[in-house]
């Protein structure tokens, strides 16, 4: 039972690159969530998915897309990549629809220069 | 929108003193939740507490959902105590700032 996994585990792009970031998880859980963690500071929450087939904005879901591709994967896309997106990405799933223990992956550092 | 504010912002200890983390949240969805983030980044569940108290080995958490707090009590702690402490409250857990917590040996 690997819990939630995302890939890269690091990833540098230059400005206007384009990338996914993966992430898979083992739970059957429902819920699925992409947030950002910035230096010194909290998670944000980007994008959530709250079963297969749907998905919603959080609180900074700009120049990013998702796609719940199953109920395992949930995928970030960044169409075309931005210094101010450099940050630190952590995926998550839950049991539940909207809440429930939460339990995040190892995170995917992405630097955009 | 939701507001979660955790206080202390820093926190220094010595090995084997007591703390106090506190967590206020606006939301009155109970969906509560307590984690740890090592100095390595790894974000570690440490409580899922929409209401009443939870006790894990030197750690404990009790939320008091009518009046909308939760507080985190680490005793004896350790070093690898240390990193930062986030609470996680709402619908799409919104979550605080941290505390960041340093036990010095």
């Amino acid at each position: 039972n690997a819990g939630v996994t995302q890939t890269p585990k690091f990833q540098v792009l230059k400005t206007g690159q384009s990338m996914t970031l993966q992430c898979a998880q083992d739970m059957n859980h429902n819920s699925m969530y992409w947030y950002r963690q910035d230096p010194g500071m909290g998670l944000r929450l980007i994008y959530y998915s709250a079963s297969e087939g749907t998905t919603d904005k959080g609180e900074v879901p700009n120049g990013y897309n998702v796609s719940r591709l199953n109920k395992r994967e949930f995928s970030l896309r960044l169409e075309s990549a931005a210094p101010s997106q450099t940050s630190v990405y952590f995926c998550a799933s839950i049991t539940g629809l909207a809440w429930g223990e939460q339990y995040f992956g190892p995170g995917t550092r992405l630097t955009v220069t | 929108g939701i507001q979660v504010e955790q206080s202390p912002p820093d926190l220094i200890l010595q090995e084997g003193a007591n703390s106090t983390l506190r967590c206020n949240f606006s939301d009155s969805v109970n969906n509560l939740q307590w984690f740890h983030q090592n100095p390595w980044g790894q974000l570690i569940n440490l409580f899922y507490i929409p209401s009443g108290t939870k006790q894990n080995g030197r750690l404990s958490a009790t939320t008091v959902a009518t009046e909308r707090y939760s507080l985190l009590y680490i005793s004896s702690s350790q070093t690898t105590d240390s990193g930062v402490y986030f609470c996680a409250s709402g619908g799409k857990l919104i979550f605080g700032q941290g505390t960041e917590l340093s036990v010095k040996p």
